[in-house]
């Protein structure tokens, strides 16, 4: 149980242009959903935390209008990245949890975005 | 603020093996998650093993466990008979149990297991 997937696992894009990535939980309704960006050998770095049918909170220093994170339903989550430069290449990791008292994230595969 | 300190870049164990990766946090919580989670070179993160801090008993998952200590807030994993497939980055949370319900990650300990 617990299955979380993203789509697309890779995804290239011209600068400029927008990129969407789906978080979705598969066998659970995740009442929060996380977005991470991990870079080469480094650890998670938490970009925002969604809650199903509100805003999204953003971390500091994570523009709000060039990710944009819609959490629409129970389990599905998405990240948009607007207006793609190379320096937005990265991986991205979607986490869900059912929220409440439920403590622990469960990860999503990840998805390996590159901006030419 | 919380942190969560992982001072052990790189840890190598030979294949059988047993090897212990350590995790240090700070916060001024009584209540509170850490977790510890495993990172192949496909990138999918694991949950390898969880542990309550009301919970004196140290968290055991098969050949993997826990040395919790609360008060000096140090949390080590253990791993027994180590495996190929356990080679992989090997990061530490924290999470508050009220409130926010978002991680704190430790940098990661790649460990490397020799045949």
């Amino acid at each position: 149980g617990a299955v979380v997937s993203q789509h697309p696992s890779r995804v290239i894009c011209k600068s400029g242009t927008s990129v969407k990535i789906e978080c979705r939980s598969l066998d659970f309704q995740a009442t929060t959903m996380f977005w991470y960006r991990q870079f080469p050998k480094k650890s998670l770095m938490l970009m925002a935390t969604s809650n199903e049918g509100s805003k999204a909170t953003y971390e500091q220093g994570v523009e709000k209008d060039k990710f944009l994170i819609n959490h629409a339903s129970l389990t599905l989550s998405t990240l948009t990245v607007t207006s793609a430069h190379p320096e937005d290449s990265s991986f991205y990791i979607c986490s869900a949890s059912s929220g409440g008292g439920a403590d622990t994230q469960y990860f999503g595969p990840g998805t390996r975005l590159t901006v030419l | 603020a919380q942190t969560v300190t992982q001072s052990q870049p790189e840890m190598s164990v030979q294949e059988a093996e047993t090897v212990t990766l350590s995790c240090t946090y700070d916060t001024s919580e009584s209540d509170y998650y850490l977790f510890w989670y495993k990172q192949p070179p496909s990138r999918q993160m694991i949950l390898v093993i969880r542990q309550e801090a009301y919970k004196q008993q140290n968290a055991t998952e098969n050949r993997f466990s826990v040395n919790f200590q609360k008060a000096a807030k140090s949390f080590s994993l253990k791993i027994s008979d180590s495996q190929l497939g356990d080679a992989a980055m090997y990061f530490c949370a924290y999470r508050r149990a009220s409130g926010t319900y978002k991680y704190i990650f430790g940098t990661g300990t790649r460990l490397k297991v020799l045949a």
